[in-house]
């Protein structure tokens, strides 16, 4: 089945920092991808829409500036959190849509957690 | 944003019996899935069941779907320790729409 990557799997970093998480689809391409954030014992929320080669569209009460999303390839998708704080501590997920095979199903990552100190 | 509701929240059965989870949703769909997350890990796709379908079966996975009451289910027959996971459903209004998360319901089989 298709593969999706995420770089890194977890994430330690300072309060100010900014931080890049990596979304990769691993063996079929993808023009759209999606990020989802999840809190301890909380279902997944979906953060925004990732278009290839154009601007990504963010949910409703997500910062686009303090998120920042950049779908370079058909194949790859990063999310960078820029100044980290600890509110922002979360388990991270990305998905992607193949296109070629023209279905519905989504395939998920296996999450980035990230922790801001 | 979050579509729907999971009912129940948590639920805990003994190894071998039958689990039934319901997911209600709020807008038309075209299509409901269900997922399986195990603790700290990634989602695993169990079953997608179409806004035109009723029931569809997977191994010892059944969904079905009410479009009329908005409302899905999936049992889990012959439960085991190792389904012991958080189960979400997962709507989309159209084919290749984004897909909004229900709140999930947390399943524990005891041995």
């Amino acid at each position: 089945g298709a593969v999706v990557s995420q770089h890194p799997s977890w994430v330690i970093c300072k309060s100010g920092t900014s931080v890049k998480i990596e979304c990769r689809s691993l063996d079929f391409q993808a023009t759209t991808m999606f990020w989802y954030r999840q809190f301890p014992k909380q279902s997944l929320m979906l953060m925004a829409t990732s278009n290839e080669g154009s601007k990504a569209t963010y949910e409703q009460g997500v910062e686009k500036d303090k998120f920042l999303i950049n779908h370079a390839s058909l194949t790859l998708s990063t999310l960078t959190v820029t100044s980290a704080h600890p509110e922002d501590s979360s388990f991270y997920i990305c998905s992607a849509r193949e296109v070629a095979r023209n279905t519905e199903t989504q395939y998920f990552g296996p999450g980035t957690r990230l922790l801001v100190l | 944003s979050q579509q729907g509701e999971e009912d129940p929240q948590a639920l805990s059965i003994q190894e071998g019996e039958n689990a039934t989870m319901n997911c209600s949703y709020k807008t038309s769909i075209n299509n409901l899935q269900w997922y399986r997350q195990n603790s700290g890990r990634g989602l695993v796709h169990l079953i997608l069941i179409r806004s035109n379908e009723r029931e569809k079966h997977s191994g010892r996975l059944r969904v079905t779907l009410d479009t009329s009451k908005k409302s899905s289910s999936l049992l889990i027959t012959a439960s085991r320790a190792a389904d012991t996971a958080s189960y979400f459903c997962a709507t989309s209004k159209t084919s290749y729409d984004k897909v909004i998360f229900g709140p999930g319901t947390s399943l524990s089989v005891i041995p």
